[in-house]
């Protein structure tokens, strides 16, 4: 199983709502990742998560809330969000990252959130 | 700080051409890793080719090579024998070897294939 999935492909909330979205992999990969893409924009990175231990935090609002409960899931909880928020949310994975920069991270389809 | 450039914002190449997307970087880290990803309109970020800065050959996959001058910091793709699905957008990427070892992408290059 070399894939990435994410749930659920689009997600349209208010910004008093509190809602999440779930990322899995079954690769035996142990980095995760959160990235954050607005349109016509590359992807930027939000969190990494390492072993299930947040490794990078790109300096994130705190409306957004990893959570990384075991090696193959990791979520991306959203409350009191902002309407410059809407964007792709992809979710990657990848071998430990100490091995070095040598491995192609996997990316899943990605979650459309639009906030209004 | 490490940088990554793309300089071409759209190109148009004719199906059955080949075509080059261009990408430079600039970094002081002598150990690291080039990518090049497609991402369709569907969104996902699908992975193409790899090459380490150590790699004294052109990576190759399938229709897909990747023209690596390391003196010119440079790591042009180059896409073969063009397909109508080829269009889409391409990120040029780096990872380093770092604790975090995150990616960080260029601004990209959308290729539009003209039957």
């Amino acid at each position: 199983d070399t894939e990435v999935t994410q749930t659920p492909k689009h997600l349209v909330m208010g910004m008093t709502n509190k809602k999440s979205l779930k990322c899995e992999q079954h690769m035996g990969h142990r980095a995760m990742y959160w990235y954050k893409q607005k349109a016509k924009k590359p992807p930027e990175l939000m969190f990494v998560y390492s072993y299930e231990k947040l490794s990078i935090n790109e300096s994130v609002p705190s409306r957004f809330s990893p959570e990384c409960p075991n090696s193959s899931l990791l979520n991306l909880h959203l409350h009191a969000l902002q309407p410059e928020d809407s964007a792709l949310y992809l979710c990657a994975s990848s071998q430990e990252i100490t091995s070095g920069p040598y491995n192609e991270q996997f990316f899943g389809p990605g979650t459309r959130l639009t906030v209004l | 700080a490490q940088k990554i450039t793309q300089t071409q914002p759209g190109m148009f190449v004719q199906e059955k051409e080949a075509v080059t997307l261009d990408c430079t970087y600039d970094t002081s880290d002598q150990s690291y890793g080039l990518f090049w990803y497609k991402q369709p309109s569907s969104g996902e970020m699908i992975f193409l080719i790899y090459q380490g800065s150590y790699d004294e050959q052109n990576a190759t996959e399938g229709r897909y090579s990747l023209n690596f001058q390391k003196a010119r910091k440079s790591a042009n793709l180059v896409i073969s024998a063009s397909q109508l699905g080829d269009s889409a957008m391409y990120f040029c990427a780096m990872r380093f070897l770092k604790i975090g070892n995150d990616m960080r992408f260029g601004a990209g290059t959308r290729l539009t294939v003209k039957p």
